[in-house]
């Protein structure tokens, strides 16, 4: 079946550690999405792809990157400048430029900071 | 620039009763407009979305919204709750040439036996 796998679904990290969440998908999706989601203040995008090898920062790209070398994978990578990273992470891809914007989402990754 | 605001952080229905959660947009362009339903610890899923065409658009499990242009606005409503439908709503909006989709804070909805 066609969808998005987010990986791991739960992870602790320590105070001044990078972690990468991973996302793949096997929609043939040409845009990909990472959003944070914090109670009660909805999906906030950190950062999107249209295409291979390029990415645009979203509203809260501050502290996290990315990368795109393959259609099918668009890790997040937490860094130790993100000051409040405990949050639930999730992927989304859609059909590209052009497309209703309707997003196709991943399980999610909730990650904790000890 | 485009924004979403749900009125209602919480609501609570009996089972059987009505459902409506409310959404009001603003959009410089015309806009798509989606609702999501997003179930503890899950990503989000596709209720229903209007781009063009009828202003009434029927969706998944029952529910339907009507997309009324003179209000801004986009709620979702479905005739008879069931418990279910208890999870949280997210109202969405994107331009008609898109580039990132915008969502609302979300509305939990929860169902009383």
């Amino acid at each position: 079946d066609g969808g998005i796998t987010q990986s791991p679904k739960y992870l602790f990290r320590k105070e001044g550690q990078n972690v990468t969440l991973s996302c793949e998908q096997n929609l043939n999706h040409d845009a990909m999405y990472w959003y944070r989601q914090d109670p009660g203040q909805g999906l906030r995008l950190i950062y999107y792809s249209q295409i291979v090898n390029d990415f645009q920062k979203g509203d809260i790209a501050e502290g996290y990157s990315v990368s795109r070398e393959k259609k099918e994978s668009f890790p997040l990578t937490v860094t130790s400048a993100q000051k409040n990273p405990t949050a639930f992470y999730l992927c989304a891809s859609s059909t590209g430029t052009g497309n209703t914007g309707e997003l196709f989402f991943g399980e999610g990754s909730r990650l904790t900071v000890l | 620039a485009q924004s979403v605001t749900q009125l209602g952080s919480h609501v609570s229905v009996s089972e059987g009763a009505l459902v409506l959660l409310r959404c009001n947009y603003s959009s410089s362009v015309p806009p798509y407009l989606f609702w999501y339903v997003q179930y503890p610890n899950q990503g989000l899923q596709l209720l229903l979305k209007y781009t063009t065409g009828a202003t009434l658009v029927k969706g998944i499990n029952g529910f339907e919204a009507e997309f009324k242009k003179s209000e801004t606005s986009f709620h979702l409503t479905k005739p008879s709750a069931h418990m279910s439908d208890a999870a949280e709503y997210f109202c969405a909006v994107s331009r008609a040439s898109y580039d990132k989709v915008i969502f609302g804070p979300g509305t939990s909805l929860s169902v009383i036996p």
